[in-house]
This record gives structure tokens, sequence and C-alpha cells, in this order.
């Protein structure tokens, strides 16, 4: 089992809609991580949090929104997205360089 | 078995085989490199890293060699089993604008046939 844990497991919203991802970690680490990774395709980094600070935003459209309430927690929050947006969403966290995923978020958009 | 992850994304080898998964990175100054298993319906899970003051780890059942000449790295896999077909991503910090972030391979998929 991870120790990065996701949810939802699924998720299948209309453009319109607005839903949320959610992760959790509880090993104490101080960065965590969105990647969104499309079919056969390696993860590619949106954004990073370093003690509750976005310190990267890899040029990601405004629609898609973190936010980190708490050491723990990481949240990205959806708003009017696109088809081409459907894809998995990890979550990682890490104290150090070594990264632990979640086994992510399989989102469709119709 | 041999890959060149870029050039051939699939691996078949037979239970028992030893297996080779390569990786060609691009940036000199990277100075660390992790191998990824990333199973269907799962998110990338750790194998082995490797930081560029070396040139070989060993974990169990897995070696990562690492040649900065030639800027290549490679996984072994000793004794494949069909617990071990996976996509195999490798990553290495590389230098953003500005900050480092862990940029991936395209991945090698190692299908084992028992």
């Amino acid at each position: 089992d991870t120790e990065v844990t996701q949810t939802p497991k699924h998720l299948v919203m209309g453009m319109t809609n607005k839903k949320s991802l959610k992760c959790e970690q509880h090993m104490g680490h101080r960065a965590m991580y969105w990647y969104k990774q499309k079919a056969k395709k390696p993860p590619e980094l949106m954004f990073v949090y370093s003690y509750e600070k976005l310190s990267i935003n890899e040029s990601v459209p405004s629609r898609f929104s973190p936010e980190c309430p708490n050491s723990s927690l990481l949240n990205l929050h959806l708003h009017a997205l696109q088809p081409e947006d459907s894809a998995l969403y990890l979550c990682a966290s890490s104290q150090g360089q070594r990264q632990h995923f979640g086994d992510g978020t399989r989102l469709s958009i119709l | 078995g041999e890959s060149v992850g870029l050039h051939l994304p699939t691996l078949s080898v037979q239970e028992g085989d030893n297996s080779i998964i390569n990786c060609a990175y691009s940036n000199s100054a990277s100075d660390y490199f992790i191998w990824y298993k990333q199973e269907s319906g799962k998110g990338p899970q750790f194998i082995i890293d490797i930081r560029s003051n070396m040139d070989k780890r060993q974990g169990q059942r897995v070696t990562v060699l690492l040649n900065k000449t030639v800027k290549h790295l490679s996984l072994q896999i000793a004794a494949t089993q069909p617990g071990d077909s996976a996509v195999y991503f490798c990553a290495e910090y590389a230098l953003g604008t500005g900050f480092q972030k862990l940029v991936f391979g395209t991945g090698t998929r190692l299908l084992v046939s028992p």
C-alpha cells in the first residue's frame, strides 16, 4: 500500500463542473507535488509546495488551482476543464529528493 | 535482453532471464537519478536511486549503473519474475528555470512471460 493517499480514485466530470482532488501523507514530508500523466507518457510536473507554500507552477492553466491547507494535505481544485485535461493526476511527497507517489486520480472530462 | 528506452519501448523476456533497461539522460549537471516501476492502475513506485558521485548501486535483485561520460543509466533486474512486468521510468533531477525538478524519461514496458 502506498503511503500517499489520493481520493477519489476515479472522477468523471463535465466541462462546467467544479471538483477537487485530494492528497494526504503522514510521513512528515515538507514538499508535496502534483503531476499530470497522459496514457503511455511519463508524469509531468504541475505544481510544487514546499513548507505549505507554492514554490513551483509549471505554467499550468488557471482552471487548475492547487491548495495546501496544512503539511499533510494537498488539494487540486478543478473548474471549467477541457477534454484534453483527461489524465491520471498523481500526487507525491518528499523529504529530500526521493519522491513517494500516490496511486493517482483517473480524471475523465466529458 | 536489452532495451534502449527511447528507441525500443517494449522489452519482452522469459521468466528467470536477466533484464536490462537503458535510459539516456540529457543534463550533464544532473546529480541524482531514480528508477521507478509503474504497474497498471498504480502510481510510480521507487525501485533504486544513485547519485552522480557513484557509478553502480545494488539493491535486492536490481542494480543501477551510471555512465556520466555518455550520460547513460541502466537498470538490471536479475532472475526476472512475472511480477516485474510493468513500465519502468528513469528520472533525473534536472535544473529548471532557477530550481531543480524531477524529469522522467519516456519509459520502457517490461513484459515477462512464464
